[in-house]
């Protein structure tokens, strides 16, 4: 049984550009959460998707936008990266109604030059 | 304001000792709180869970206890080993619902042969 999936684990971008990060979540898991965390600091909840849609959302600026597929698995774009949007981006699974079982993957290392 | 306060910062220990790290929370009302370990570079993967109606819970040499009354929390490890090094982070979920789940910034627990 997979738990959930990220990719890429590393990407490196330059300011400007635009980047895509995929997550597959936890068989059986149908709600997928995006954080990001800071060096030093603890994951900040990006938005959260249940059956495709955006159903909460932290405080990100527009520019950080998600999707989510029929099969479960999410994207997270960011558009017109900054130097500050460098980070690790993780991705949680768990199951509607099950919030406090949330399963990480290992994370995708942001760094923007 | 909700927020989940972690302390120390960091600890460095000696291997085969025992540590205790601190986490007070003023979320309120309180569902449950759970505590993770983050390997450097890695998702955080779960050892308790604790609802507000728990003072303990074990997972192996891992012991959580929770004050609900004080808003206290604390993790201890007991005969601690070199691969115990990581972040140790306090997460306090709020009755309203997971996505309002709040992260502390974590304890880097660093353990010495």
């Amino acid at each position: 049984d997979a738990g959930v999936t990220q990719s890429p684990t590393h990407l490196i971008k330059t300011r400007g550009q635009q980047v895509t990060l995929r997550c597959s979540p936890k068989s059986g898991h149908d709600t997928v959460s995006w954080y990001q965390q800071a060096l030093g600091q603890g994951p900040q909840f990006i938005f959260q998707y249940y059956e495709e849609e955006e159903r909460q959302r932290g405080n990100f600026p527009d520019r950080f936008s998600g999707h989510q597929f029929p099969n479960y698995s999410s994207e997270l774009n960011v558009n017109a990266l900054l130097l500050g949007d460098s980070a690790l981006y993780l991705c949680a699974s768990s199951r509607t109604g099950v919030q406090e079982k949330l399963f990480f993957g290992s994370g995708t290392q942001l760094s923007v030059l | 304001k909700n927020q989940v306060e972690q302390s120390p910062q960091s600890l460095i220990i000696l291997e085969g000792k025992n540590c205790t790290l601190q986490c007070n929370y003023t979320v309120s009302p309180f569902s449950n709180l759970r505590w993770y370990k983050q390997d450097t570079g890695r998702g955080p993967v779960s050892l308790t869970i604790m609802t507000f109606s728990e003072n303990t819970k074990s997972n192996g040499r891992y012991t959580a206890t929770l004050d609900a009354d004080t808003k206290q929390s604390s993790l201890h490890i007991t005969a601690s080993q070199l691969s115990d090094s990581a972040s140790y982070i306090c997460v306090v979920s709020p009755w309203t619902g997971g996505f309002k789940t709040i992260f502390g910034a974590g304890t880097r627990l660093f353990v010495k042969a």
